[in-house]
């Protein structure tokens, strides 16, 4: 069975730290790019970040940009997600999606589609003091 | 990296059928294929059902149907059923390699 599971929320106050992480199983992870998704409590969905097959390109939305890293390890089919400075305004819900597909080889990374697939229940991140 | 607009709420009568909109830009809705949309019900994670503007993965039900014109793209919910209210998000991949996502739309079936 396709599956993503989070790990890795709770409470923290303003200024700390907190490392989310997503294992993958059922699919073969490393063909495919990887995002996390967040929810505000009451609000819409916000794409946060995604990383390429290899791991050798990633991107932010701008309102983490310089605290947030996304991160992944292909032989343990896992996505991490290392948030600092973290403000009340990154409480939410946060998911992690499958979000593109294609293959690695010695020539690069190349991705045939762009659409998030499989998703995990999500896990749930308080910053408050 | 502004938001794709869709309507903050539609309804709809059992059998009746709903067009949610979904408007971008250049850089992301009218500059690709990549526009999705996904499902979601209260309490649980997104589902996707549709992708590439038009398609929809196994499983989901054909009353489902999506298309784009120019900046702007459409999902149609034909025959509503109650289990179709759900809050409803449109995405799209960018130029810049992002995600987008759309405000969120709630479908009331009366």
């Amino acid at each position: 069975e396709v599956q993503l599971v989070e790990s890795g929320g709770g409470l923290v106050q303003p200024g700390g730290s907190l490392r989310l992480s997503c294992a993958a199983s059922g699919f073969t992870f490393n063909h495919y790019w990887m995002s996390w998704v967040r929810q505000s409590p009451g609000k819409g969905l916000e794409w946060v970040a995604n990383i390429k097959q290899d791991g050798s390109e990633s991107y932010y939305v701008e309102s983490v940009k310089g605290r947030f890293t996304i991160s992944r390890d292909n032989p343990q089919k896992s996505l991490d997600l290392q948030m600092n400075s973290l403000r009340a305004e990154d409480t939410a819900v946060y998911y992690c999606a499958r979000s593109g597909g294609g293959y690695c080889s010695s020539t690069g990374c190349y991705t045939f589609y762009y659409y998030m697939d499989v998703w995990g229940k999500g896990t749930t991140v308080t910053v408050s003091s | 990296q502004s938001a794709l607009t869709q309507p903050a709420s539609v309804s709809g009568s059992p059998g009746q059928s709903i067009t949610i909109s979904c408007t971008g830009t250049s850089s992301d809705v009218g500059g690709n294929n990549y526009v999705s949309w996904h499902q979601q019900h209260p309490g649980k994670a997104p589902k996707l059902m549709i992708y590439d503007v038009s398609k929809r993965p196994s499983g989901v039900s054909y009353r489902f149907s999506g298309s784009k014109s120019g900046n702007t793209a459409s999902l149609t919910i034909s025959g509503l059923q109650a289990e179709d209210e759900a809050d409803y998000y449109c995405s799209s991949y960018t130029s810049g390699n992002t995600w987008v996502f759309g405000g969120g739309t709630k479908l009331t079936v009366l």
